[in-house]
């Protein structure tokens, strides 16, 4: 089992719909998580951190925590074609930051 | 959030030269760095950790001798890639992590490295 597991995707959805992102996790005392957004031919750049369990909200992005069940997920409202790129998850133990392989999103106009 | 440089963003080099990527921590203090390598479409894979005044820890399968890492201070890593060869051909990227905030990953903006 990877420690940290994506959706590869891809993922579509049409401009203006809500984009969900899911990814599970092995190690249960995982401290704190992160999503980033990764263009093509770019580095990852940061979205969000969550450490609670509950949502975490920040301008269009949702990010979800369930830490019983495991989970992160990060949402999407009134996705925009500039919202098309790969997003990783990132999970956190000790400093140890692990990625998952990332969902690729396509945001279809 | 905070702010990680790399220097060069590309680089074009010929079959047996080394090559030194430069990552800089601009508005904060980083004990630790770490570097990356991506492949076209495939996922990021961890190279090694880069720790201030101390050896590099490489992560298995990644050659010590072939990837070399200096981290003389606070707000510098360097990983030299020697006698690079086609086969080297990849996206390097660094990243350090800012303990002010979440302890967050941040990172400088790649290196894409062409071995002719």
């Amino acid at each position: 089992q990877k420690e940290v597991e994506q959706n590869s995707g891809p993922l579509s959805v049409p401009e203006g719909a809500i984009a969900s992102l899911n990814c599970t996790y092995s190690d249960r005392v995982s401290q704190s998580f992160f999503w980033y957004r990764q263009y093509s031919g770019k580095s990852p750049e940061l979205i969000m951190s969550i450490c609670s369990n509950g949502d975490k909200e920040d301008g269009r992005f949702t990010a979800q925590l369930n830490k019983a069940s495991q989970y992160v997920s990060l949402l999407i409202r009134d996705s925009q074609p500039s919202d098309s790129a790969t997003y990783l998850c990132a999970v956190n133990r000790n400093n140890d930051m692990r990625f998952g392989a990332g969902t690729r999103l396509t945001v279809k106009p | 959030g905070a702010v990680v440089s790399q220097h060069p963003s590309r680089v074009i080099c010929k079959s047996g030269t080394s090559v030194k990527i430069e990552c800089r921590s601009l508005d904060f203090q980083a004990t630790t760095m770490f570097w990356y390598r991506q492949f076209p479409k495939k996922s990021l894979m961890l190279m090694a950790t880069s720790n201030e005044g101390s050896k590099a820890t490489y992560e298995q399968g990644v050659e010590k001798d072939k990837f070399l890492i200096n981290h003389a201070s606070l707000t510098l890593s360097t990983l030299t890639v020697t006698s690079a060869h086609p086969e080297d051909s990849s996206f390097y990227i660094c990243s350090a992590r800012d303990y002010r905030g979440a302890g967050e990953l941040f990172f400088g903006e790649g290196s894409r490295l062409t071995v002719l």
